[in-house]
């Protein structure tokens, strides 16, 4: 059974400091994985998708990688601005047997003060 | 741009009563789904729809869980017999044709609080 764990559960930093949000999986065998934002009492918002034959994927001033083989990922957000603020999920769609349900970490609970 | 509307925002049940939670999705979009995430707890898939007719479940959607879409527009996810552990956020997202690896587009979700 997949596993999603989310490194760490909360962060609070000052603005402009480039930050990196931890995600690690238990079973390789993927087949994408996606970066959401939560704000609270709203949607998840889709940050970044990267397939599982990437390594990574660029937005703006987010940065996701992925390493299959060690079970890992990460989202690099630079110069955060407090508009930042929000929790960050992480959730890995496996790939074996035809199905391709997500599983989601618990999230990292950001703080971006100015 | 377009997003995903649910209603009601909050809806309080009693134990043991139906609830229809809606959805309307984005209006070219074909492929459905719902979540939960119990308060404090992480976000967990519910079902898949596609075509008329579900794609994937996992073991949480079990014979008190149905969905339907009813019309063009919407897609509802009925619980028969609410149960007290029933109470979470439900989040109903959809997605467009071009392969999974289109991303899901979240609703901002309905607070279901069983009495």
């Amino acid at each position: 059974k997949q596993e999603v764990t989310q490194i760490p559960a909360a962060l609070s930093v000052p603005e402009g400091e480039n930050l990196v949000l931890n995600c690690s999986f238990t079973d390789s065998a993927i087949y994408n994985l996606q970066w959401f934002r939560q704000d609270p009492g709203k949607g998840l918002t889709s940050l970044l998708l990267i397939q599982s034959s990437q390594r990574e994927q660029t937005s703006g001033r987010l940065n996701a990688s992925l390493d299959k083989s060690s079970g890992r990922s990460t989202l690099y957000i630079a110069a955060s601005q407090p508009g930042d603020s929000a929790t960050y999920l992480c959730a890995v769609r496996r790939a074996s047997g035809g199905s391709y349900i997500p599983t989601f970490g618990r999230g990292t609970s950001l703080i971006v003060h100015p | 741009e377009p997003e995903v509307t649910q209603t009601p925002s909050h809806q309080v049940t009693q134990m043991g009563q139906e609830v229809i939670l809606r959805c309307v999705p984005i209006s070219n979009h074909l492929y459905f789904y719902w979540y939960r995430q119990i308060l404090g707890q992480k976000v967990e898939f519910l079902v898949s729809f596609y075509n008329n007719e579900i794609s994937e479940k996992s073991e949480i959607f079990d014979d008190q869980f149905s969905v339907e879409r009813p019309d063009g527009s919407n897609f509802t996810l009925k619980i028969r017999s609410t149960k007290l552990e029933d109470s979470a956020m439900y989040f109903c997202a959809s997605r467009a044709t071009g392969g999974s690896n289109q991303p899901q587009h979240f609703g901002d979700g309905t607070r279901l609080s069983i009495l």
